[in-house]
Formats: structure tokens, C-alpha cells, sequence
């Protein structure tokens, strides 16, 4: 079935070094993808989205790219720092508002001191 | 401060019993929405709404209910008919023109 999925459920990086945070999709349709950052806790908040005609955006110390050949979906976060550690979630967008999102599981990025 | 504000933090229901959860936001947006999350998976929708008197049902809706009287407010009732309610819930809005939705802080609940 469609899904949108991550390949590693947790990461570790050290502090200062760059993340990279990646999903996959199934769903060629999508219109456009959203990374959510969410703290112990808390409720999810937005980091970044890109629309399925870009390949790339960035944000301040994110980068998201998109690569629709082979369905994948990764965010890069600079200079990785402690308030970095949370879950990520990518989700999918397949209609114009937030009931046609289709959420992953979410990666559990922890940033070593 | 603009926002969506989501009460209880935490809250216990003892079997059988229903309890609602609070949703509120001042962003003007239309459209609300309920996820429910359990560890390891990602958010499933129960409920949404994309204007005021009108709601429909998500992927997950059985044994839950939801109202929408006005703009503002869109409270989450688990009833009884929820098997296992034990998660964690959370509200969304999102403003029509938005590819964001904004969430709550998250209601945790458990069946004690």
C-alpha cells in the first residue's frame, strides 16, 4: 500500500556535525512534503516543506531535498547542536489541507555532547 | 500570543467512561484537526474540519466524537466504544492558504 516510511527509527550524531534525516515515499502524486520536528512532550512543529517541482530548498541551517526518481526525501541539518535532539517526522501532502496528510513513523535524532 | 492551546496535559479515565478534550486557537483558521499518536507510528487522523457546523471522520474514527460550533474550538470526545484509548492526542489548525498546520502541546491520555 502507499506509505510514507523512514529508513532508521533512531540517529546519533555528535555535536557540530551535520544530520541527515531520510524518508521515503510511494506516492508520486504527492503535491508537496513537510519535516516536523517534535520535542519530548510536545506537539510536532514545522521545520520545512518543499513542493513536488523542486528538488532542493533550504531554511535557516535545514536543507531539504527531494529526489522523485526514487521516491526519497531527506533533511539536513547543520552543524548539528543539542537543541536539535527530537523526534523528525516527514509527512506527505496528497490534497490541499492537513487531512490528506499521511504521516511516518518519525526518526529520533540524538546529538552527542 | 497566537496559538492552539490543547487542555488537559494529562488526563485518566477509568473504563467505561467518556472524556472530552479541550482544543482551542485564536490563528482565525478554518480548518481543525484531531491525530491520535502511539509510540513508533506516525499521527492517523480522527477527526477534522474545515469550517465551522461541519466535520468528517478521519482513518480512525470509531469511539470517537467531535463538535464544531465555533471557529475557534473543536473538542475531541473519547467515548466508551474507544477500545484502546491510551495515547497521545493531538490538535491541528491550518489556515486554508497554508501548506502549515500549527499543533497543540498534546493531551496524554490513559485508561486507568
Amino acid at each position: 500500500g502507499e506509505s510514507v516510511g523512514l529508513h532508521l527509527p533512531t540517529l546519533s550524531v555528535q555535536e557540530g556535525d551535520n544530520s541527515i534525516i531520510n524518508c521515503a515515499y510511494s506516492n508520486s502524486a504527492s503535491d508537496y512534503f513537510i519535516w516536523y520536528k517534535q520535542e519530548s512532550g510536545k506537539g510536532p512543529q514545522f521545520i520545512i516543506d518543499i513542493r513536488s517541482n523542486m528538488d532542493k530548498r533550504q531554511g535557516q541551517r535545514v536543507t531539504v531535498l527531494l529526489n522523485k526518481t526514487v521516491k526519497h526525501l531527506s533533511l539536513q541539518i547543520a552543524a548539528t547542536q543539542p537543541g536539535d535532539s527530537a523526534v523528525y517526522f516527514c509527512a506527505e501532502n496528497r490534497g490541499a489541507y492537513g487531512q490528506n496528510f499521511v504521516f511516518g513513523p518519525g526518526t529520533r535524532l540524538s546529538v552527542l555532547p | 500570543d497566537g496559538g492552539i492551546t490543547q487542555s488537559p496535559k494529562y488526563l485518566f479515565r477509568k473504563e467505561g467512561q467518556n472524556v472530552t478534550l479541550s482544543c482551542e486557537q485564536n490563528l482565525n483558521h478554518d480548518a481543525m484537526y484531531w491525530y491520535r499518536q502511539d509510540p513508533g507510528q506516525g499521527l492517523r487522523l480522527i477527526y477534522y474540519s474545515q469550517i465551522v457546523n461541519d466535520f468528517q471522520k478521519g482513518d480512525i474514527a470509531e469511539g470517537y466524537s467531535v463538535s464544531r460550533e465555533k471557529k475557534e474550538s473543536f473538542p475531541l470526545t473519547v467515548t466508551s466504544a474507544q477500545k484502546n484509548p491510551t495515547a497521545f492526542y493531538l490538535c491541528a489548525s491550518q489556515w486554508g492558504g497554508s501548506t502549515e498546520a500549527f499543533f497543540g502541546q498534546g493531551t496524554r491520555l490513559t485508561v486507568v
